[in-house]
């Protein structure tokens, strides 16, 4: 099925640890998008794309680098993995916004 | 700064009723509301969207009000239903550059059957 595919589902890194949470669109979108989703805070923008070799900041980005190399795949990854990066991770792309992002079901990371 | 806030954090009503969501943005810049509705381990799905240039829009049971003056804009669900249980996020973006998307904090809304 097309859409936004996100791996791993789930994972568990201790303090210090660095990982790369995956990110894929089949949808030909030009715009990608990292958010995490902690409870009361809504989602927070970390980094986006707006297309092959363009990322760009988001509102809370420190801790976190993406790079985008192709149009499918938006990679994000942890340097040295805090505590405070214990979220839910989501990947979203959209064609233009006047179609709304497609997000992908999230990645759920616990740092220990 | 929080660019698009959204109250209230939690709503509980009957089946049948409205419940309303609110949300309000500074930035005069944005040009695109959208509403995002998420399930309990989903990522969030598209709703429904405005533009400013519209006063009101209509899909099925909700039901976006746009107040461009206030700088304001609500969700609706008529007819509520207990499979409406979810969290709503509202957001905003404007058109050209970046096309950031901003979200609200998002309102849990429960609906009892």
């Amino acid at each position: 099925n097309a859409g936004v595919t996100q791996t791993p589902k789930f994972q568990v890194l201790k303090t210090g640890q660095s990982m790369t949470l995956q990110c894929a669109q089949d949808m030909n979108h030009e715009y990608m998008s990292w958010y995490r989703q902690d409870p009361g805070m809504g989602l927070r923008l970390i980094h986006y794309s707006v297309g092959a070799g363009i990322t760009d900041q988001g509102e809370v980005p420190n801790g976190y680098n993406v790079s985008r190399s192709t149009t499918e795949d938006f990679p994000l990854r942890l340097l040295s993995a805090a505590p405070s990066q214990t979220s839910v991770y989501f990947c979203a792309s959209s064609f233009d916004s006047r179609r709304g992002y497609t997000f992908g079901s999230g990645t759920r990371l616990t740092v220990v | 700064q929080q660019q698009v806030k959204q109250s209230p954090q939690s709503l509980i009503v009957q089946k049948g009723g409205i419940p309303i969501i609110n949300c309000a943005y500074e930035n005069t810049a944005f040009d695109y509301f959208p509403w995002y509705q998420q399930f309990p381990g989903k990522g969030p799905a598209l709703l429904i969207a405005i533009r400013p240039d519209v006063s009101e829009k209509k899909e099925g049971r909700f039901t976006i009000s746009f107040n461009k003056s206030a700088k304001q804009f609500s969700l609706h669900i008529m007819d509520s239903q207990p499979g409406d249980s979810a969290t709503y996020f509202c957001a905003a973006s404007k058109m050209g550059g970046s096309e950031k998307l901003v979200f609200g904090k998002g309102t849990k809304l429960t609906v009892n059957p």
